[in-house]
């Protein structure tokens, strides 16, 4: 159980192009989803939190023009880097915790890993 | 701002023998801790939970937290060289809301 599935797990894009990244809950409802980056040799950094039928909250320069995150049900939650340039290039996570979970674990997807050219 | 020390490494333990990991974190409201363990080019994996004082045992795996010291630990028994990765140390201070805060891993290596 608590599978975390992403779409595409690679990507390669030209400069100033989109990209859109599908995170999905496969056997469980997701009250909330989670987007991190993760930089070569760096750790995870969060980059947004998202709940099903709200806005994102995105972290400090983060920005929310160019990172675009929808929700749209619990079990779906999306990332499109918009207008990408190299310095995106990056491994891309999302993880998901249960809607009836009464613990605070996180349940990661396998992560897309961007290069944009 | 929160954050979570970890040492880098790498930390090199021969096989068979248990190695330790520590973390330490800034906020003291933080109630639920995580150890995840992340393999080159892939993304973290869940090992252990820990939410209250003590120790906390899985299999192999034994979690340690001390909320006073704020210090977290991860002891690994009869370690394997299929144990070598980067184990990642992370809190959740936000009660689930909010994403977790991660230190920057120590790299483990099993010497066989």
């Amino acid at each position: 159980g608590a599978v975390v599935s992403q779409h595409p797990s690679w990507v390669i894009c030209k400069s100033g192009t989109s990209v859109k990244i599908e995170c999905r809950s496969l056997d469980f409802q997701a009250t909330t989803m989670f987007w991190y980056r993760q930089f070569p040799k760096q750790s995870l950094m969060l980059m947004a939190t998202s709940n099903e039928g709200s806005k994102a909250t995105y972290e400090q320069g983060v920005e929310k023009d160019k990172f675009l995150i929808n929700h749209a049900s619990l079990t779906l939650s999306t990332l499109t880097v918009t207008s990408a340039h190299p310095e995106d290039s990056s491994f891309y996570i999302c993880s998901a915790r249960a809607l009836d979970s009464s613990s605070y674990e996180q349940y990661f997807g396998p992560g897309t890993r961007l290069t944009v050219t | 701002q929160k954050e979570v020390e970890q040492n880098s490494g790498p930390l090199s333990v021969p096989e068979g023998a248990i190695a330790s990991l520590n973390c330490t974190y800034s906020d003291r409201g933080s109630q639920s801790f995580f150890w995840y363990r992340q393999y080159s080019g892939k993304s973290p994996e869940l090992i252990m939970s820990i939410y209250s004082n003590g120790d906390k045992e899985d299999g192999r795996f034994t979690a340690q937290l001390n909320k006073a010291s704020q210090y977290v630990s991860l002891l690994i028994r009869d370690s394997q060289p299929s144990d070598s990765a980067t184990y990642l140390c992370a809190d959740d201070s936000g009660g689930g809301a909010d994403g977790l805060t991660f230190g920057k891993g120590t790299h483990l290596i099993i010497q066989p």
